[in-house]
């Protein structure tokens, strides 16, 4: 049973680009959530998803940041118009129910803006 | 908001035992705890509910005192391999589990052999 997978592993951008992160969960896990880690400190929440449904985007920035979790396909966490402060590493993680249930971790992206 | 661990770091031997502990000005409805080592994802190690189920690793233990809002992991006998930085991650009571998880700051654990 395949885990939770992300790509790219690692990705760079120049300031100003557009930087596209993909996951896509365990198997039967339908819920999905991100999380981004900066060097040395933890991780913070960003946006949980369930298929085709946002339920909670509260720690994701109002601006640039999006998040989509399509019927069929990946989760996509899409970063327009890059700023060095957006380097970091970005997890996503899937369980199979929202309540209750472990959440299981991909190996993350680190995207780095030049 | 963000529950605190302590400490912030910790040296053992192999062999010595360890107690981590995270606290959190909300009312919880679960703990988390995950280890990462560097440079890689944190691994799911144990989730502690609200009404005293527990759910995890084997050779590791931890309590949850849901008038405290608190929670301590227990590593006993450490090996080399747990070394790593342990991360608790806290879901509100309010939203009933459904939330993603609020991290603390993590707590260093080096074993040393």
């Amino acid at each position: 049973n395949a885990g939770v997978m992300q790509n790219p592993r690692h990705l760079v951008r120049r300031r100003g680009q557009e930087a596209r992160l993909r996951c896509s969960p365990m198997k039967g896990h339908s819920h999905v959530y991100w999380y981004r880690q900066l060097p040395e400190e933890g991780l913070k929440f960003m946006v949980y998803l369930q298929k085709e449904n946002i339920i909670d985007e509260s720690g994701m920035p109002k601006e640039r940041f999006s998040a989509e979790f399509p019927k069929e396909g990946p989760s996509i966490l899409r970063i327009q118009q890059v700023v060095r402060g957006d380097s970091a590493a970005y997890f996503c993680a899937s369980s199979p129910q929202a309540s209750s249930y472990e959440q299981y971790f991909g190996p993350g992206t680190r995207l780095t803006v030049t | 908001q963000q529950p605190v661990q302590s400490p912030q770091a910790v040296i053992l031997r192999e062999g010595e035992d360890a107690v981590i502990n995270c606290s959190s000005s909300k009312a919880l409805y679960s703990v988390h705890w995950y280890r990462q080592k560097h440079g890689e994802a944190p691994v799911f190690l144990m989730i502690l509910l609200k009404g005293g189920e527990q759910k995890g690793h084997e050779k590791i233990s931890a309590s949850f005192n849901e008038k405290k809002q608190q929670s301590s992991l227990y590593l006993t006998a450490s090996q080399l391999s747990y070394s790593g930085t342990y991360f608790c991650g806290t879901a509100p009571q309010e939203g009933g589990g459904a939330d993603g998880l609020t991290f603390g700051k993590g707590t260093h654990l080096i074993i040393q052999p």
